[in-house]
């Protein structure tokens, strides 16, 4: 079945700093999603970004299709972004079931 | 508020002893899916529901079951809990919602067998 794979592992930042995550996929896929885990374990999605770019205030995101990958982009760091941040594609089979990444955890610190 | 409800929130349960979780969801959407999380790890497909009396097997189905009898609800059955099954529960639903798939999650069912 498709792979899912995230980096880094984990990510410590000052608050203000900027990052990217990337999340590799071993096949092409029709739907690609992020979401974001915060410390209570409340999962949020952020984008719905099969192909294309994507902006939603501090963040955006970019998925490059046919090269088989995606990156998120975090700017000006807050300690609200802090959390684990999941890659997921559609499995085999359709009906958007999807595969996750183990995903990126991401420490922000003030 | 719009959304997708999970009770309990919480349960810890015996080995051998059963439970139902109950997921419902108010925005009409006709997928509906059980994921587990462990520690350190990606959520991973249980069971899922195409429409109201369809369930299908995911990626690790085995000592689960499933039911949709009404559109708006998925329950996820433990016939006999095992301390494997210690996880953290998650429903999810989609739509299509005028062309966006975008996953909504419940807020999680914490199990622990003892």
């Amino acid at each position: 079945g498709i792979q899912v794979e995230q980096s880094p592992p984990d990510l410590i930042l000052q608050e203000g700093a900027n990052s990217t995550l990337r999340c590799n996929f071993s096949d092409s896929v029709n739907n690609l999603q992020w979401f974001h885990q915060n410390p209570w374990g409340q999962l949020i999605n952020l984008f719905y970004i099969p192909s294309g770019t994507k902006q939603n205030g501090r963040l955006s995101a970019t998925t490059v299709a046919t090269e088989r990958y995606s990156l998120l982009y975090i700017s000006s760091s807050q300690t609200t972004d802090s959390g684990v941040y999941f890659c997921a594609v559609e499995g085999a089979g359709g009906y958007n079931k999807l595969i996750f990444g183990a995903g990126t955890r991401l420490a922000v610190h003030p | 508020n719009a959304g997708v409800t999970q009770t309990p929130k919480f349960r810890v349960l015996k080995t051998g002893q059963s439970m139902t979780l109950l997921c419902a969801q108010d925005m009409n959407h006709e997928y509906m899916y059980w994921y587990r999380q462990d520690p350190g790890m990606g959520l991973r497909l249980i069971h899922y529901s195409v429409g109201e009396g369809t369930t299908a097997k995911g990626e690790v189905p085995d000592g689960y079951n499933v039911s949709r009898l009404k559109k708006q609800n998925f329950l996820l059955g433990l016939e006999s809990a095992a301390p494997s099954q210690t996880s953290v529960y998650f429903c999810a639903s989609s739509g299509p919602d005028r062309g966006f798939y975008g996953y909504t999650f419940g807020s999680g069912t914490r199990l622990t067998v003892v």
